[in-house]
């Protein structure tokens, strides 16, 4: 069983409908909860990091984490074609170690 | 601009040669680490480094090798013992005491 899953999809919407995006994991040492965005064919970019459960908005995106459950989500509200990308989810039980999903390809369709 | 520059976009090398793929940081950061990413299989470590001169293996060490001579420099090098070295090759830094990395812009390396 691989630490941190995360269904690859792809998932494709039309453009204005929110995007949900998760990925659960099996260490409970996890702690620090990060969100990339990757275009293709360039490197990740860092969206949302967060370090408690619950809820945290940044604009149109917001990220939520439930320890007991082992369970982190992504959500883009109002999804433009702009937003279309592969979202990687990252975790870390606060060491050098970032242990990443797998990634979930998304389309917004004009 | 601060940042991480990986060099070069696009690599292509023969079988049985070795390859040395450039990462620089100008972000000040301690630690830096080297992903390969396959379709399908998100990030997976090959080496990370904390602190100059000190280095460790990564989930997937094997054909591959570094070096950590300076605080802003973490070459690369994919050996011939690699068996599967097409890839994209990303390299990170991040700063000690956080945990958010921020990468580069990736190297595609194909073995023709």
């Amino acid at each position: 069983q691989k630490e941190v899953e995360q269904d690859p999809g792809p998932l494709s919407v039309p453009e204005g409908a929110i995007v949900s995006l998760n990925c659960t994991y099996s260490n409970s040492a996890f702690q620090y909860f990060m969100w990339y965005r990757q275009y293709s064919r360039k490197g990740p970019e860092l969206l949302m990091y967060t370090y408690s459960s619950g809820n945290k908005e940044d604009g149109r995106f917001t990220a939520q984490v439930d320890k007991s459950s082992k369970y982190i989500s992504l959500f883009i509200r109002d999804s433009q074609p702009s937003d279309s990308a592969t979202y990687l989810c990252a975790m870390s039980a606060g060491d050098y170690k970032l242990s990443f999903g797998a990634g979930t390809t998304v389309t917004v369709r004009a | 601009d601060g940042g991480i520059t990986q060099s070069p976009k696009y690599l292509f090398r023969k079988e049985g040669q070795n390859v040395t793929l450039s990462c620089e940081q100008n972000l000040n950061h301690d630690a830096m680490y080297w992903y390969r990413q396959d379709p399908g299989q998100g990030l997976r470590l090959i080496y990370y480094s904390q602190i100059v001169n000190d280095f460790q293996k990564g989930d997937i060490a094997e054909g591959y090798s570094v070096s950590r001579e300076k605080k802003e420099s973490f070459p690369l090098t994919v050996t011939s013992a690699q068996k599967n070295p097409t890839a994209f090759y990303l390299c990170a830094s991040r700063e000690v005491g956080y945990t958010e990395a921020f990468f580069g812009q990736g190297t595609r390396l194909t073995v023709v």
